[in-house]
């Protein structure tokens, strides 16, 4: 149990378009999803906190109109990297918290999807 | 400034040797402490976790990790690594918000 999914894998672009990619819980509810960013032989670095119905939180340093985050459901939360450029390239990662406690633990713990390896030329 | 922090960038082991990551946050107070390990074209897999009580978490394949609060500090072990552990592996804390602070990664190589 407890399956994330992210769709593209991969995905090559041209420098200014857009690129979607979506973060599914498979058999859970998620109200809250967070989107990492890792760079190459570096850690996760937290973007933003989705939640379900709501606003996104970013973090400082984040352009939260060059990152779009939207989850419209218990279940999906998108990322869209707008005009995107090569510096935005990158492996994304999206992580998903279940919704409701978890026994024994006071946190939920987060599960994280397979990443999207995003390449702008 | 907060941080987590791996000291061990690259590590490189034979067969049967024993492994030892350290780990270490700046973060006062309460704090949930996690390990995650990354195969090589994987996603991140929960090795174990630590929210309270006994600080030697047992975790699976054979990992644990020891919490010393007075060191900041929580390292993961194994007592004999295998090819197959060849992995990337992070640390990450929760200091009791909705985020996870991940450490930098450390690179593991096991050769036969």
């Amino acid at each position: 149990g407890a399956v994330v999914s992210q769709h593209p894998s991969r995905v090559i672009c041209k420098s200014g378009t857009s690129v979607k990619i979506e973060c599914r819980s498979l058999d859970f509810q998620a109200t809250t999803m967070f989107w990492y960013r890792q760079f190459p032989k570096q850690s996760l670095m937290l973007m933003a906190t989705s939640n379900e119905g709501s606003k996104a939180t970013y973090e400082q340093g984040v352009e939260k109109d060059k990152f779009l985050i939207n989850h419209a459901s218990l279940t999906l939360s998108t990322l869209t990297v707008t005009s995107a450029h090569p510096e935005d390239s990158s492996f994304y990662i999206c992580s998903a918290r279940p919704s409701g406690p978890q026994t024994g633990t006071p946190y939920n713990e987060q599960f994280f999807g397979p990443g999207t390896r995003l390449t702008v030329l | 400034a907060q941080s987590v922090s791996q000291h061990n960038h690259h590590v490189i082991l034979s067969e049967a040797a024993s492994l030892e990551l350290g780990c270490n946050y700046s973060y006062g107070g309460t704090v949930n402490l996690f390990w995650y390990v990354q195969y090589p074209g994987q996603h991140l897999q929960l090795l174990l976790k630590y929210f309270s009580g006994d600080p030697l978490v047992k975790g699976i394949k054979g990992f644990e990790a020891e919490f010393i609060k007075s060191k900041f500090s929580f390292n993961l072990r194994k007592p004999s690594v295998q090819w197959s552990d060849t992995a990337e592996y992070f640390c990450a804390v929760n200091p009791y918000t909705d985020k996870l602070i991940f450490g930098t990664g450390t690179r593991l190589q096991v050769f036969p």
